[in-house]
């Protein structure tokens, strides 16, 4: 079974400050890679889907990157907004089409 | 409106009671999943459902039970609820013609059984 890992759990951050965050995991034998956004009290939202080796994507000052030979994913935020303030979730699509999800980086923006 | 709309979004019920949690998505998406989300854990998927003739258990399906009432409809139930079942359940599509396309979340139904 794969195990998803998120580090930090959480991190507090001064605003306009830049930040990254881990989603690490065992195996290179999965469909993708996704990541959320989930603001309290209201729906996750997809902020990147990555399938290959590589893979960087880009959401105005978020993006992602995999390495898939490694068993890692980074986000990174530039410049930290109040509005960044959210858990970050990171999920793994695994053999069966099923997502393993890891259990979230909260990020706290401090003005 | 939202695309995917749970019901209710809080409830308060006593052990033993029966509970339906009901979500309807206007994204025209086939496949419809239940996940429970418990502090420090990620999403545990419950039930998923990839068409309305398919009902798959997931990784916790022990003590709920769905219904997939149409293609825009899935149902969850907990048949006599117990405390340990406290948790925010989300509703949650996905396109059945991208393998690996993202899922769309309702806002949460958050349970707590005394």
């Amino acid at each position: 079974i794969l195990n998803v890992e998120q580090s930090p759990q959480s991190l507090h951050v001064q605003e306009g400050d830049s930040t990254n965050f881990t989603c690490s995991f065992p195996s290179s034998n999965f469909y993708a890679l996704h990541w959320y956004r989930w603001e309290t009290a209201k729906s996750p939202e997809a902020l990147f889907v990555m399938t290959l080796n590589g893979d960087e994507k880009k959401k105005g000052r978020i993006s992602a990157t995999l390495n898939t030979k490694e068993g890692y994913s980074y986000l990174y935020i530039k410049g930290s907004q109040p509005e960044d303030s959210a858990t970050y979730l990171c999920a793994l699509m695994d053999s069966n089409y099923q997502l393993i999800w890891g259990a979230g980086t909260k990020l706290i923006i401090k003005p | 409106d939202a695309d995917v709309t749970q019901t209710p979004r809080n409830r308060i019920t006593k052990t033993g009671k029966r509970i339906m949690l009901e979500c309807s998505q206007t994204k025209g998406h086939d496949r419809m999943y239940w996940y429970r989300q418990d502090p420090g854990l990620g999403l545990r998927l419950i039930y998923y459902s990839f068409d309305v003739k398919d009902i798959n258990k997931g990784e916790i399906s022990d003590g709920y039970s769905v219904s997939r009432q149409a293609q825009a409809k899935f149902s969850l139930s907990l048949e006599s609820a117990i405390p340990n079942q406290t948790a925010l359940y989300f509703c949650a599509t996905s396109d059945l013609e991208v393998n690996t396309g993202e899922l769309f979340f309702g806002e949460g139904s958050r349970l707590t059984v005394l």
